[in-house]
């Protein structure tokens, strides 16, 4: 069965930097492509960015883009989302997702990563 | 950008009624690319309903969803304990971003 299984919390100083991983089976990696969504506590979900993993051709949100990376390690089945120059509100719950283009609905969802951001 | 707005933001209802949840979108969606997800507390979103009116693998056919362009809804009859949750809309239809709804609330009466 399709599943992806994300890294553990992390807890980051402002300024720093967080790479949260999403390593899948169960299905041909390289047919699909990888969306971030994130949730911040108590608020709603904002979609970050994609990858192919194809080609890792990549897609970011405008607000994040020079801020996050996205990448792809085929022989593992593995995406990557690392974000820079973190603040306060980057503070949220981080999902990976899968979808097969650039604009679909994601099937599946890893269970998340809690990404904590203080001083 | 298409902004999504649902409503209402809450919705208490008891077990057996049925439950009608709107998304509202800006602009037009583009192949009625608009699609739903359940979420419960300390959990990911599951996907209920894609292309506006098609239900995912696994999903009860109590669950419904219609509308297109710019008006969808979510309708989910006889609800059970286990629908009580949080519901997002989400479209995919146009060029990024992927945006969703801000979500409702289905809470027991």
């Amino acid at each position: 069965q399709v599943q992806l299984v994300q890294s553990g919390p992390e807890v980051k100083k402002p300024g720093a930097s967080v790479r949260v991983s999403c390593q899948a089976s169960g299905y041909t990696f390289t047919s699909f492509g990888i969306s971030w969504v994130r949730q911040a506590p108590g608020q709603g979900l904002e979609w970050m960015g994609w990858i192919s993993a194809h080609n890792g051709n990549t897609n970011y949100a405008q607000k994040l883009r020079g801020r996050v990376t996205m990448t792809t390690d085929t022989s593992t089945s593995t995406a990557y989302m690392e974000l820079r120059s973190l603040r306060s509100d980057d503070t949220a719950v981080y999902y990976c997702t899968r979808g097969p283009v650039l604009l679909s609905d994601f099937d599946y969802w890893g269970q998340g990563t809690l990404v904590t951001v203080s001083s | 950008e298409i902004v999504l707005t649902q409503s209402p933001a809450t919705l208490s209802l008891s077990p057996g009624e049925s439950a009608t949840l709107s998304c509202g979108a800006s602009q037009s969606v583009s192949s009625n690319s608009l699609a739903w997800y359940q979420q419960k507390p300390g959990l990911a979103p599951r996907l209920l309903i894609y292309d506006a009116s098609r239900r995912a693998t696994g999903i009860p056919d109590r669950f419904s969803g219609s509308g297109s362009m710019r008006d969808f809804t979510l309708t989910i009859s006889r609800l059970e304990p286990e629908d009580f949750a949080v519901y997002y809309c989400q479209q995919y239809g146009s060029s990024p971003p992927i945006t969703f709804g801000q979500g409702t609330r289905l809470e027991i009466k």
